[in-house]
C-alpha cells in the first residue's frame, strides 16, 4: 500500500533562519505529491504540488522537488517568518477503484514554531 | 466565492448522543472525504463518496455513518457506538477526474467535537 513519512517534529526556528522538513513515500504507481499546512485551529490548505518526477512545487517561498529515485519530496524554506508557524503535512494521492477518484495518503504532520 | 463550509466550529455532546457534524461545498466537486485527526497522528479517512447516492468506509469506519442525497452535502454522524468519538472532523472535497493527476484535495475549516 502507500505510505508517506515525514520527519518527527516539534521543529523550532528562529525567524530568517532555513527550514527543511524530510518526507518519504512508498506507492505502487506513480502519485501525485503534496505539501499542505493547517495554522492553529484551521482546516488543511493546500501549500504546493508536484505531479510528475523532477517537478518542482513553489507557493509563498516554499518549495519541494519530486524526486523519483529517492522517492523523496522534502519541502524548504531559505527565510522562515513568525507567520509560517504551523503544522506542515506532506501527502500523495493516487487514484482508487479505477473510478477517477483520488484518495490522499498523509504524513503524521510537523509543527513548525518560529520565534523572533 | 466557492468552497467546503462545515458547522459548527466547536460541538459539545454528552456521551450516548449521536451528533451531525454538516459539510457542505459549492466547487460542484463529486467526491468528498471525512477526516478525523487526533494529536500527533496525522488524518485518517473515515469515509468518502465518489459520487451522490454513493459512500466507502475508509480506514476508520466504525461508529460512524454518512449519506451522500446530495451532491453538495455529505454530513457525518457519530453514533454512540464510536468509543473515541472526542477529536477534530475535517471534511475534503476533490473533482472526479478520468484522466487527471491532480488529486488535490480542498478542506474546510473542521469542526471540533467534544464529548463528555
Amino acid at each position: 500500500g502507500n505510505s508517506v513519512t515525514q520527519m518527527e517534529g516539534p521543529v523550532t526556528l528562529s525567524e530568517e533562519a532555513f527550514l527543511t522538513i524530510n518526507c518519504t513515500y512508498t506507492a505502487t504507481g506513480y502519485p501525485s505529491l503534496f505539501w499542505y499546512v493547517q495554522y492553529p485551529g484551521e482546516g488543511l490548505q493546500l501549500l504546493l504540488k508536484a505531479t510528475k518526477a523532477d517537478d518542482k512545487g513553489s507557493n509563498k517561498g516554499f518549495e519541494a522537488t519530486y524526486r523519483k529515485e529517492t522517492t523523496s519530496f522534502h519541502l524548504e524554506k531559505g527565510s522562515v517568518q513568525v507567520s509560517d508557524s504551523a503544522v506542515y503535512f506532506c501527502a500523495l494521492s493516487d487514484r482508487y477503484s479505477g473510478a477517477g477518484s483520488y484518495q490522499l495518503t498523509f504524513g503524521k504532520g510537523t509543527k513548525l514554531s518560529v520565534i523572533p | 466565492d466557492g468552497g467546503i463550509t462545515q458547522s459548527p466550529k466547536y460541538l459539545f455532546r454528552k456521551e450516548g448522543q449521536n451528533v451531525t457534524l454538516s459539510c457542505e461545498q459549492n466547487l460542484n466537486h463529486d467526491a468528498m472525504y471525512w477526516y478525523r485527526q487526533d494529536p500527533g497522528q496525522g488524518l485518517r479517512l473515515i469515509y468518502y463518496s465518489q459520487i451522490v447516492n454513493d459512500f466507502q468506509k475508509g480506514d476508520i469506519a466504525e461508529g460512524y455513518s454518512v449519506s451522500r442525497e446530495k451532491k453538495e452535502s455529505f454530513p457525518l454522524t457519530v453514533t454512540s457506538a464510536q468509543k473515541n468519538p472526542t477529536a477534530f472532523y475535517l471534511c475534503a472535497s476533490s473533482i472526479d477526474e478520468t484522466s487527471g493527476t491532480l488529486g488535490e484535495q480542498y478542506f474546510g475549516p473542521g469542526t471540533r467535537l467534544t464529548v463528555t
